[in-house]
């Protein structure tokens, strides 16, 4: 398979707390890009570092990426209980025409 | 604009029936795909369209067809279902000659009994 993997697979964190979840892929990739995934919902996208970035930020998140460990980080900083979703990484291939998913992180923020 | 559009939401077929699942999107949008999610398996890719009348197998592409006749439309056809094929359904579309996001639709839910 060519998934990624999300670390950890569940995280739960008081509000006002930072989450960090991290994201290890497999392949030579084009660009990596961060999924939320509210219960019963279809998957919003939230940012995108190229594969020549290291680091990105959108509001009160940032993404790190490292290919030379092939493996993205990231960050929500103050988190709030609307962030309580699941989290999952996508990398598109620098070779082929396919995103390839992890299998997510579960955040729950505690209000 | 109405964004990614999925229809039924629900479903429920016995096994050996075939049946077809609508995926419409209205932002012209060159790529799109279909994948399954299954618990703890995060998304797997079955079909993907680059284009009007092109189509390309994903990962797990068995017992599924697809065509993209049109810019707007990608249908995903179930030969013959089997209780493998229960899962949740998503489409999703995209730019293709520039790394954007993609857009997912709102789900179906497929049960195979």
């Amino acid at each position: 398979s060519q998934q990624g993997e999300e670390d950890p697979q569940a995280l739960s964190i008081q509000e006002g707390e930072n989450a960090t979840m991290n994201c290890s892929y497999k392949t030579s990739i084009n660009n990596l890009q961060w999924y939320r995934q509210n219960s019963g919902r279809g998957l919003v996208h939230l940012i995108l570092i190229r594969s020549n970035e290291r680091e990105k930020h959108s509001g009160r998140l940032r993404v790190t990426l490292d290919t030379s460990k092939k493996s993205s980080s990231l960050l929500i900083t103050a988190s709030r209980a609307a962030d309580t979703a699941s989290y999952f990484c996508a990398t598109r291939t620098s070779t082929g025409n396919q995103f390839y998913f992890g299998t997510g992180t579960s955040l729950t923020v505690i209000p | 604009n109405a964004g990614v559009t999925q229809t039924p939401k629900f479903q429920v077929l016995k096994t050996g029936q075939s049946m077809t699942l609508q995926c419409a999107q209205d932002m012209n949008h060159e790529y799109m795909s279909w994948y399954r999610q299954d618990p703890g398996m995060g998304l797997r890719l079955i079909h993907y369209s680059v284009g009007a009348g092109i189509t390309d197998q994903g990962e797990v592409p068995n017992g599924y067809n697809v065509s993209r006749s049109t810019t707007e439309d990608f249908p995903l056809r179930l030969l013959s279902a089997a209780p493998s094929q229960t899962s949740v359904y998503f489409c999703a579309s995209s730019y293709w000659t520039r790394p954007r996001e993609q857009f997912f639709g709102p789900g179906t839910r497929l049960t195979v009994l």
